[in-house]
Order: C-alpha cells, then sequence, then structure tokens
C-alpha cells in the first residue's frame, strides 16, 4: 500500500457543483496534514491545513479522520478557477499523493 | 523576496553532460527537500537534507544523483551524464523543522529538458 493514496480523476464537474477528494495514508506518524492546490506546470502551493476538529476557509472545508486515517476536502460552488490538481500531504517525511485533477466545466 | 528560490528556471542538456540545480530556501529554514515531477504524475519524493547532513536519500537514484547542502550557499542537486529520462520539473522546497507541523514552501522548479 502506497503511504499517501488520491484518486487521480479526473473529476469533472459543472460550474457550481459541489465536489469532494478524500486522501488515505498508511502512517499515523504525521501531526499534521495539508492539501496544496498545483496548477498545470507550476509549483504546489499550501491550499489549506487540515487539522482533526475540521477548518472551513471559505467555500473550502477539509477534514481530518485519525481513526479511518484519511482526509479530505470538499469544494463548495466550484468556479472555473478552481481546475488544478489538488494534492495532500502529512508531515511524516512529507510524503504526497500523485494528486486528484479537477476540471470545472462551464 | 524570502521564498523559496530555485535556478535555473529552465536547464537544457545533451545526453551525457551534468545538470546542476540550485536551491536556496526560505530565510529561517533548516531543512530542504527536492522532488521530481514526470509530466501528467505526482511528485515523487528523492532527497532530504538539513545543513552539512542528507537525512533520507531513498527516494534518490542510487547513480548520476546525489545532493548536497552545504553550511554556506544553496543546495545542489547535481544528476551526471543525463539521459532524456532525466527530463521532468524539479522541486526544492523547505520547512523550519523536521516532520512538522509547518507545512513546505516550494520554489518554482527547475524544468531540465534533455536532448
Amino acid at each position: 500500500r502506497k503511504e499517501v493514496e488520491q484518486d487521480p480523476g479526473p473529476f469533472n464537474v459543472p460550474e457550481g457543483a459541489t465536489v469532494a477528494f478524500n486522501c488515505t495514508y498508511s502512517n499515523s506518524a504525521s501531526q499534521s496534514f495539508f492539501w496544496y492546490r498545483q496548477d498545470c506546470r507550476k509549483e504546489p502551493k499550501l491550499l489549506m491545513s487540515v487539522y482533526s476538529s475540521g477548518n472551513e476557509d471559505g467555500r473550502f472545508t477539509a477534514q481530518l479522520n485519525r481513526a479511518s486515517q484519511y482526509i479530505s476536502l470538499l469544494i463548495r460552488d466550484s468556479k472555473l478557477s478552481d481546475s488544478a490538481t489538488y494534492l495532500c500531504s502529512g508531515t511524516y517525511k512529507y510524503i504526497f499523493g500523485t494528486g486528484t485533477r479537477l476540471k470545472v466545466l462551464a | 523576496n524570502a521564498g523559496v528560490m530555485q535556478n535555473p528556471r529552465h536547464l537544457v542538456r545533451r545526453r551525457g553532460q551534468e545538470a546542476r540545480l540550485r536551491c536556496s530556501p526560505m530565510k529561517g529554514h533548516s531543512h530542504v527537500y527536492w522532488y521530481r515531477q514526470l509530466p501528467e504524475e505526482g511528485l515523487k519524493f528523492m532527497v532530504y537534507l538539513q545543513k552539512e547532513n542528507i537525512i533520507d536519500e531513498s527516494g534518490m537514484p542510487k547513480e548520476r544523483f546525489s545532493a548536497e547542502f552545504p553550511k554556506e550557499g544553496p543546495s545542489i542537486l547535481r544528476i551526471q551524464q543525463v539521459v532524456r529520462g532525466d527530463s521532468a520539473a524539479y522541486f526544492c522546497a523547505s520547512s523550519p523543522s523536521r516532520d512538522g507541523p509547518s507545512p513546505l514552501h516550494f520554489g518554482n522548479g527547475t524544468r531540465l529538458t534533455v536532448t
């Protein structure tokens, strides 16, 4: 089993839709988890940190489920500009999942 | 700009030449990570370094690849005798501590093309 796993997608959704991604991890040593956004041919940029209590930033909600060893990202009211690849990582060795590609369609 | 600085942005090498990629971490960060990304693929961990020490190089190919992070100056990823399969984007990231809790901060990458 890979240390961090993501469904590569692509997820094609219409504008305004709600979409959710999961990321599973096998090593429970990570103190913290993060979602990053990567646009084509650019560097990953931190989208948000993920806390056990869950956190929300505008249209984005991230949750951590330590018992089941996964983190999730929910995007509400999708915009065309949300089209990107979403990567997850924990702090243990900072290993990344392969990323989930999202394409928001007009 | 106090961000992670990588150079060059683009590097073209002929097969058999050497490629040297440089990374200066964010101010105050002493932990550097190198990743390789092939087109349409995820970030693959290569090596983790602290000043003057290689902590984890489990993701580095055994031959032709080496990395260093000297006491003074940037971290260097060196690829000797490049082959076409080395063509990729190489990202460097830094953090202030090992294993968290802070996220990584990425440089804008070096795109290596081997002709």
